[in-house]
């Protein structure tokens, strides 16, 4: 069984859409993320969820709103989509604590054309 | 807030040598080291992890160590095979807050 599984894998949108990408992670952890790689690798968080709470947000635009209807979903709606919004996008799961391992999906690559 | 930087950027080694890769963190209150493996098309993998009550860790092929008081941590692959190929991340957190990553070493094993 696949641990965090998120939906679609590729995404392809025209410039100004409104997309979503789904997570969800059977393994009982209360806390969940999304991540953004961008074209050199680098992992960046942007949202940092807890028990469907937002935790944390970093300096992400006001475009990308994310959801979580319970502690095993955190979905992630953008709306207005820009060309630089193209990026892997990882969701990932962890444990209350944080200091135990963090498990990732499989990338959602969204290309904005 | 923490900053974790890795290096190298890009490593090659011949199959069989050894790979070292470095990191260093600024916040003292890290105390939690994990190491991921991401291979092409896939999202990083856990392959070791290490925590502030201990100095080294070893599994197999793979060893971290971690220096507290310079806030530096490696990871050691020995006896490379072209399967370690892959882009690795170094990463830092106190537990209270996400992972922040390295930027990333893409080791190359050539056969």
């Amino acid at each position: 069984d696949t641990a965090v599984s998120q939906t679609p894998k590729y995404l392809v949108t025209q410039m100004g859409n409104d997309k979503s990408i789904k997570c969800e992670q059977n393994l009982g952890h209360d806390t969940m993320y999304w991540y953004k790689q961008d074209s050199k690798k680098f992992l960046k968080i942007m949202f940092s969820y807890n028990n469907k709470e937002l935790i944390i947000n970093e300096t992400v635009p006001n475009r990308f709103s994310p959801k979580s209807p319970d502690k095993a979903h955190l979905n992630l709606h953008i709306n207005s989509l820009e060309l630089g919004d193209s990026a892997v996008y990882f969701c990932a799961s962890t444990s209350a604590s944080g200091k135990t391992e963090a498990f990732f999906g499989q990338g959602t690559r969204l290309t904005v054309v | 807030g923490e900053n974790v930087e890795q290096h190298p950027s890009t490593l090659s080694v011949q199959e069989g040598d050894s790979a070292v890769i470095k990191c260093t963190y600024s916040d003292s209150a890290s105390n939690y080291f994990p190491w991921y493996k991401q291979e092409l098309g896939k999202g990083p993998q856990l392959i070791i992890d290490i925590r502030s009550n201990v100095g080294e860790k070893k599994d197999q092929r793979i060893a971290v160590t971690l220096n507290k008081t310079a806030k530096h941590f490696s990871l050691h692959i020995t006896e490379t095979q072209p399967e370690d190929s892959a882009v690795y991340f170094c990463a830092a957190t106190s537990g209270n807050t996400p992972l922040v990553f390295g930027k990333g070493t893409r080791l190359s094993v050539i056969a």
